[in-house]
Parts: structure tokens; sequence; C-alpha cells
């Protein structure tokens, strides 16, 4: 079974500063992808940005960008300029790319998750 | 595009009465539904994945006798709770993916439910 850490509980950064939110998990696979979702105070869960695990480049959004370090099974978020608006519980999510028919075809497995707190 | 509602989004009920969750694909046909269940400040933790038409796939430790999962349509899954009890008081979420949309998964807004 694949898992996911979150090693952070709680970060904190200013304002327009950068910050960057570790992931690390665990899996015997080589096809999968890798997520980063936000759930603000408001508790709707919001996609931040997703990996797929054969592609070497590291995917970017904006002001959000990961580094994806396949072989070490590590997965870390960084948020570049920072907004008040970027306050929110961030999670690290796996899910397997294996076909229909597998137990567990299109679930996401999720971290325990990290409180982002942005000071002005 | 890609829009799941929920309703109600907040619900109080008394100890052993039963509650219904509604979740809606507004835009596109689900062909498999996830509900999860969220204490504050931890994880989703998933409890059954359900396909339409078909019954639903429970994670171990969850009580499908409590928890009943109905996927009548491509576009609304049910989480029924039977006979709460306040330690079910929690948020539920549930996500709806097709495979049209890459499996993505799309969440609703939640809905917190309070037993007392």
């Amino acid at each position: 079974a694949q898992t996911v850490t979150q090693s952070q509980p709680e970060m904190s950064v200013q304002e327009a500063e950068t910050v960057t939110l570790s992931c690390t998990y665990d899996t015997s696979e080589s096809d999968y992808y890798l997520f980063w979702y936000k759930q603000p105070p408001s508790r709707q869960m919001i996609l931040v940005i997703r990996q797929e695990a054969y592609k070497q480049q590291n995917a970017t959004e904006n002001r959000f960008s990961v580094n994806f370090q396949k072989a070490a099974k590590s997965f870390s978020l960084k948020i570049s300029d920072s907004q008040l608006g970027d306050a929110a519980m961030y999670f690290c999510a796996y899910r397997s790319a294996l076909g229909a028919g597998g137990t567990s075809y299109g679930k996401l497995t999720f971290g325990q998750g990290t409180i982002l707190t942005v000071h002005p | 595009g890609a829009v799941v509602s929920q309703h109600p989004s907040w619900v109080i009920c008394k100890s052993g009465t039963s509650v219904k969750i509604e979740c809606r694909s507004l835009d596109f046909q689900a062909t498999t539904m996830f509900w999860y269940r969220q204490f504050p400040k931890q994880s989703l933790m998933l409890m059954a994945t359900s396909n339409e038409g078909s019954k639903a796939t429970y994670e171990q430790g969850v009580e499908k006798d409590k928890f009943l999962i109905n996927h009548a349509s491509l576009t609304l899954s049910t989480l029924t709770v039977t006979s709460a009890h306040p330690e079910d008081s929690s948020f539920y979420i549930c996500s709806a993916s097709f495979r049209g949309k890459g499996n993505e998964q799309y969440f609703g807004p939640g809905t917190r439910l309070t037993v007392t």
C-alpha cells in the first residue's frame, strides 16, 4: 500500500516571501500521479498542482512549483511571493496510474496535511 | 467546468435519527464518486468508493450498514448516516471523477454533520 508523509504539521511565512512544504511517499509502482491540494478555511478542496511521475520536468503553476525527486520519493511544494490568501491547510496526495479493475483505481492517498500561516 | 455540489452544507440531527447527504456532479457524468470524512485539522479519510449502478466499496473499518452509499445515476450519489450518534459528527466530503477528464477527482464543498 502507498503511504504519503508530510512531516511539517505547521509552517509560517511572511507575506511576499517563499516557503517550501515537504512531502515524501512510499510506493512500489513506477507510474503514478502526485498532487498538492489546498484547503482554505471554507474547507473546499482546491487542486494546486499535479505531477505525473513519468515526466521529469517539475510542474509549475504561477507562483507554485514542485521539486519532484522520483528516486528519493520526495515531492515538495514551493510557494513564491506568498500572499495572505495562501493561508490554508495543504495536502500532498498520491494516485496510482494503474488501470481500471484494480482495487486502488482512482483513489487518492493523502498526507497528514500542513497548516500554512501567512503573516502580513 | 467540473463542479460538484453537496447538500446540505450543514445539518444538525438528533441522536438515533438518520440523515442523508447528496453529492451531485453538475456539469459532467461521474463514473466514480468517493466519500471522505474529515475531523478538524486532520486529513481526509476515504470511507468508500462508489461506481454508478453498482455497490459501493467500503474501506476497512467503515461500517457499511451505518454509512449507506447509493450511486443511482451518473450525476448523483448519496450518503445516509443511519442511527446517527454524536461520534458521527464530522465533516463529510464527496468527490467525483470521470475517465474522460483524466480521472481527476473534483471535490464538493463538504457537509458539516452535528449529532446532538
